[in-house]
């Protein structure tokens, strides 16, 4: 199966902590791109990396993969209350897969 | 922002009835999606649209299901007889290009309940 896998399933931390999301994978990907899901709301695009970059940055988000592990990061830097919210990674084959997501409660 | 709307929210229907779901995509985007979400799993990919017919479906796109662009702005999906597994967040997604590479733009979803 091509779907990913987020870890942890729920992470809890104080509003202006780190909170770092991973995600793993098992085929080959063009693309892995992270997603946010409000509660009742849907999909929101955060950021795509590319299978030949390792990093990417976009204001207080950071994404690096590792193509040869199969695996990816999210790290939110700076948390705000804001921020809470689910988490899902989703890679290419024929479509689009999206892993269980994380559930991230950011407590002001 | 342009953005992608779903109607209705909700949706309630005896099994066995047929549903329409309708969304409206951001105007200038030509390639269509429809996920589906049971509540409290993963997102499910059901089917893309593009040149007016269908570029991929998943094994849960069957034949109970269709998806139509009837005219310039609706994109829909329906299912024919309702069955108690179809209740679900229904998810319509949009995309610039027909590029794996490019974010897709969801609507907020449209509330499945089947009795």
């Amino acid at each position: 199966s091509q779907q990913g896998e987020e870890d942890p399933q729920a992470l809890s931390i104080q509003e202006g902590e780190n909170a770092t999301m991973n995600c793993s994978y098992k085929t080959s990907i063009n693309n892995l791109q992270w997603y946010r899901q409000n509660s009742g709301r849907g999909l929101v695009h955060l950021i795509l990396i590319r299978s030949n970059e390792r990093e990417k940055h976009s204001g207080r988000l950071r994404v690096t993969l590792d193509t040869s592990k199969k695996s990816s990061s999210l790290l939110i830097t700076a948390s705000r209350a804001a921020d809470t919210a689910s988490y899902f990674c989703a890679t290419d084959l024929l479509w689009f897969y999206f892993g269980t997501g994380t559930s991230l409660t950011v407590i002001p | 922002e342009p953005e992608v709307t779903q109607t209705p929210s909700h949706q309630v229907t005896q099994m066995g009835q047929e549903v329409i779901l309708r969304c409206v995509p951001i105007s200038n985007h030509l390639y269509f999606y429809w996920y589906r979400q049971i509540l409290g799993q993963k997102v499910e990919f059901l089917v893309s649209f593009y040149n007016n017919e269908i570029s991929e479906k998943s094994e849960i796109f069957d034949d109970q299901f269709s998806v139509e662009r009837p005219d310039g702005s609706n994109f829909t999906l329906k299912i024919r007889s309702t069955k108690l597994e179809d209740s679900a967040m229904y998810f319509c997604a949009s995309s610039e290009i027909p590029d794996r590479g490019q974010p897709q733009h969801f609507g907020d979803g449209t509330r499945l309940s089947i009795l």
